[in-house]
């Protein structure tokens, strides 16, 4: 099983400020199966990002997301409001799948 | 517009059995793998489990393996989530979540349900 780790905890920044979040696995993640997924409060989960670095449709181009193997980026370039949420990795290349334990990205 | 809708959710006591279910609309079922995704209150998102388009590949996540079921029935464009000895550790709101491909594995997720929720306790 590949396990996500997710670091910091939760990030405290102002909004226009750069936020990068961090994503390790236990294992490398094959072909780039790694995704992020935005969560605003008491809503599902968005997609942003999958194969580490393609932004889904309607995402703006402030989130990008980088990395390969074990190591994974997500960076949102000027914090907007409704940027302010939790943020999860997930691999979806080796059963069992698995997410990260999440970011939360707060205004400070 | 692809909507999914989850039921079944309730209170029910440790050891006991639940079916959630998840009705589809808006897009061609039968071409897309399916997942149920939960989160216990205030924690973080867990993978439950995936179905192939068409059953015959299926996976779990060890927590429940054994226990829960998840199967589809395509003529109805139903999703389902059969979980049986249900403990309190299963707490959660359950996520119906469409595949963007054919295989639970190798494609990402990228609709989402509003969710049921799940409650064990006595």
């Amino acid at each position: 099983e590949i396990v996500l780790t997710q670091s910091p905890g939760t990030l405290s920044l102002s909004p226009g400020e750069r936020a990068t979040l961090a994503c390790r696995a236990s294992q490398s993640v094959s072909s780039y199966h790694l995704a992020w997924y935005q969560q605003e409060r008491g809503q599902a989960p968005r997609l942003l990002i999958y194969g580490a670095s393609a932004r889904a449709t309607g995402i703006p181009d402030r989130f990008t997301g980088s990395g390969s193997g074990t190591d994974f980026t997500l960076t949102i370039s000027r914090l907007e409001p409704e940027d302010f949420a939790v943020y999860y990795c997930q691999q979806y290349g080796s059963s069992p799948l698995s997410f990260g334990g999440g970011t939360r990205v707060e205004i400070k | 517009e692809v909507q999914l809708v989850e039921s079944g959710g309730g209170l029910v006591q440790p050891g006991r059995s639940l079916r959630l279910s998840c009705a589809a609309s808006g897009f061609t079922f039968d071409d897309y793998a399916m997942h149920w995704v939960r989160q216990a209150p205030g924690k973080g998102l867990e993978w439950v489990s995936g179905i192939n388009w068409n059953s015959i590949s299926t996976g779990y996540a060890d927590s429940v393996k054994g226990r829960f079921t998840i199967s589809r029935d395509n003529a109805k464009n139903s999703l389902y989530l059969e979980m049986n000895s249900l403990r309190a550790e299963d707490t959660a709101l359950y996520y119906c979540v469409k595949g963007l491909g054919l295989q639970y594995l190798y494609y990402y997720m990228d609709v989402w349900g509003k969710g049921t929720t799940v409650t064990v306790s006595s």
